[in-house]
């Protein structure tokens, strides 16, 4: 069965911090991918999306994520974290039908 | 851009009582509605895929008759919780995948804000 497992439960930055959230998945087919967030009061919201194409996917907020197919991996980064980025990151997983998988979520502390 | 509104926010219930949580698709038809179960510190787990006009589909260890889900029209998914007990109580997100393709493309999902169900 289809998996998605992300590396970090918990991360503490403090402003400025460079943030790389790990996202693993298992499936050998063609893939969507996808990061949500959910800011704290809030319901989970797209932050960015893989399809096909460029690898390297920019979304809001200054995040971007990179699909590397031989690692089965959809890391996060953002260069320069902010307070405001404090909130539950989801890696997300669609295998081409309806069904979308989530990872277990990271949650991401920003030290203002 | 795309907007899915859930109901109630909060409930709380007896133990052995019925409880409905509705999913409502503002400004676009959803023709795949989803219902996810969020346990503490825990990812979301997928329940079922409800498709309007047949048949809910179950993921493996869902009970049908204790989550019953109707999806009666495009924009409309209800999710009865029957029968609550106290393991019942957790998070209950729904989302909907547009139709049409949406803003994002296909695939991308709009959540609700969830229903947290207490059963007393």
């Amino acid at each position: 069965a289809q998996s998605v497992s992300q590396h970090n439960h918990h991360v503490i930055l403090s402003e400025a911090a460079s943030l790389e959230l790990g996202c693993n998945y298992s499936y050998g087919g063609t893939v969507n991918l996808f990061w949500y967030v959910q800011y704290p009061g809030q319901h989970l919201q797209l932050l960015l999306k893989y399809f096909s194409g460029d690898p390297l996917v920019k979304g809001i907020k200054g995040f971007e994520a990179e699909f590397i197919k031989s690692k089965f991996s959809f890391n996060l980064r953002k260069p320069s974290v902010q307070w405001s980025d404090t909130a539950e990151y989801f890696c997300a997983v669609n295998t081409g039908g309806f069904k979308t998988i989530f990872g277990a979520g990271t949650r991401l502390f920003v030290k203002a | 851009g795309a907007v899915v509104s859930q109901h109630p926010s909060w409930v709380i219930c007896k133990s052995g009582t019925s409880v409905k949580i509705e999913c409502r698709s503002l400004d676009f038809q959803a023709t795949t509605m989803f219902w996810y179960r969020q346990f503490p510190k825990q990812s979301l787990m997928l329940m079922a895929t409800s498709n309007e006009g047949s048949k809910a589909t179950y993921e493996q260890g869902v009970e049908k008759d204790k989550f019953l889900i109707n999806h009666a029209s495009l924009t409309l998914s209800t999710l009865t919780v029957t029968s609550a007990h106290p393991e019942d109580s957790s998070f209950y997100i729904c989302s909907a995948r547009d139709g049409a393709g949406g803003a994002h493309g296909a695939n991308v999902l709009t959540f609700g804000a969830g229903s947290r169900l207490t059963v007393l």
